[in-house]
């Protein structure tokens, strides 16, 4: 099965820090998503990576795949406590590529 | 436009007895997906579909079934519960796989 490694599984922040959240893959990813979930609720999705060096960013939120394409980070520039969560990258698994994986998450709490 | 939708959100079960959870998406997606939420453990997949009629296993199928009979609804059943059920079980569905639209989770308890 696709695994995905997530570090670290937890991170406390002062607001106005940055932080980094990396996600490891065993194999090649052909696509590398990032969600959001606020506690007790479903997950959002924040953003998609498909191509090697590719980086994408919403608002302070910027996310990369490094190039061979088995590494993504999600870094956060001055936290806010709006960003305090769980976040997971997911995947699909190679093979028939419909099954869906996701990493074990980290949970971020963001210190006002 | 109520997305994907879960029922019930909350549940109680003795060891042993049945039910099925109801995932209902309104956004005409193929593809629909149960997982189970735990602790330290992440989102782990139990069983998805790709259209309606088809069903397929995940990481952690045993002691689920799910049926597809019509696009919009994927509904996930326990046969006879066991306290090792006890966990957050969330709906998805999407277009392609990738961007996963989510339900707001269901919260089964087995004593």
């Amino acid at each position: 099965s696709q695994e995905l490694e997530q570090s670290p599984q937890s991170l406390i922040v002062q607001e106005g820090k940055n932080l980094t959240i990396n996600c490891t893959s065993s194999k090649t990813l052909y696509g590398l998503y990032w969600y959001k979930q606020k506690y007790g609720e479903g997950l959002i999705f924040l953003m998609m990576l498909q191509k090697g060096g590719e980086e994408k960013s919403h608002e302070k939120i910027t996310a990369k795949l490094d190039e061979k394409k088995q590494q993504s980070s999600l870094h956060i520039t001055a936290s806010q406590p709006s960003h305090a969560g769980i976040y997971l990258c997911g995947a699909v698994a190679g093979g028939t590529g419909n099954q869906f994986y996701f990493g074990t998450g980290t949970s971020l709490t963001v210190i006002p | 436009n109520a997305g994907v939708t879960q029922t019930p959100k909350f549940r109680v079960l003795k060891t042993g007895q049945s039910m099925t959870l109801l995932c209902a998406q309104d956004m005409n997606h193929e593809y629909m997906y149960w997982y189970r939420q735990d602790p330290g453990m992440g989102l782990r997949l139990i069983h998805y579909s790709v259209g309606e009629g088809t069903t397929a296993k995940g990481e952690v199928p045993d002691g689920y079934n799910v049926s597809r009979l019509k696009k919009q609804n994927f509904l996930l059943g326990l046969e006879s519960a066991a306290p090792s059920q006890t966990s957050v079980y969330f709906c998805a569905s999407s277009f392609y796989t990738g961007e996963l639209f989510f339900g707001e989770g269901s919260r089964l308890t087995v004593l």
